[in-house]
């Protein structure tokens, strides 16, 4: 399987705990993004990075969160002192590079809070 | 600013019968992508259709079709002899060109009853 994976599919996590989740893009894909789904909605930008460099950052994503792609291939998106409103899915989306629009999503990590 | 609206919250229609999906976009640029995903219930993201604004031309696939109309702002789309399969939730997007970030709609959820 050649495409975007996500690691955990699921969490449940207590409210305060530390959560972390991994995303492994398409191989040849430079650009990778992460996006946050709640209930009901569709999916919001959170972040994106053009190989290990960290580009924009949307006002969504508070101190508690932070992501890193260290060695430009997989990427990590931790939340500290989780809150009941991180309950959401995480999801990763890869691209190819000028082909930015051609964004190829996983399957999401749902983040349960209790 | 960007925005997608997608006024139809929830649709249901028999088998076979034709539905559309309506999205209505906002953007100040000239050049801009427009989208469309399927999300089923497994929660992954399936990539449709992408239309650039210089191509305002009907798109056919099967039995998916796509009315784009610049002059209303306006990407809908439309789903011919429907199939229980096809019951998902659709999502409407837009991005800017330069601005890497895919804006979601809030999607239609539609239902499709045998």
């Amino acid at each position: 399987d050649t495409g975007v994976s996500q690691d955990p599919r699921h969490k449940i996590t207590k409210r305060g705990q530390n959560v972390t989740f991994r995303c492994d893009p398409i191989s040849e894909h430079n650009r990778l993004y992460w996006y946050r789904q709640t209930l009901g909605q569709g999916p919001e930008f959170l972040t994106y990075f053009q190989n290990e460099a960290q580009l924009e950052k949307s006002r969504l994503l508070s101190d508690r969160f932070s992501a890193e792609r260290p060695k430009g291939s997989f990427s990590t998106l931790e939340i500290q002192r989780t809150e009941q409103g991180d309950s959401a899915m995480y999801l990763c989306a890869s691209s190819l590079g000028v082909n930015y629009y051609e964004q190829y999503f996983g399957p999401g990590t749902r983040l349960t809070v209790t | 600013a960007q925005k997608v609206t997608q006024a139809q919250t929830e649709i249901s229609v028999v088998e076979k019968e034709d539905v559309t999906l309506d999205c209505v976009y906002e953007t100040r640029d000239t050049t801009y992508y427009l989208f469309w995903y399927k999300q089923p219930p497994s929660g992954e993201l399936v990539f449709l259709i992408r239309r650039n604004s210089f191509d305002e031309q009907n798109e056919i696939s099967g039995r998916y079709s796509w009315n784009f109309q610049k002059s209303t702002s306006s990407f809908n789309f439309t789903i011919t002899a429907s199939q229980v399969v096809d019951s998902a939730v659709y999502f409407c997007a837009l991005s800017e060109q330069g601005d890497d970030k895919i804006i979601f709609g809030k999607g239609t959820r539609l239902h499709i009853l045998p």
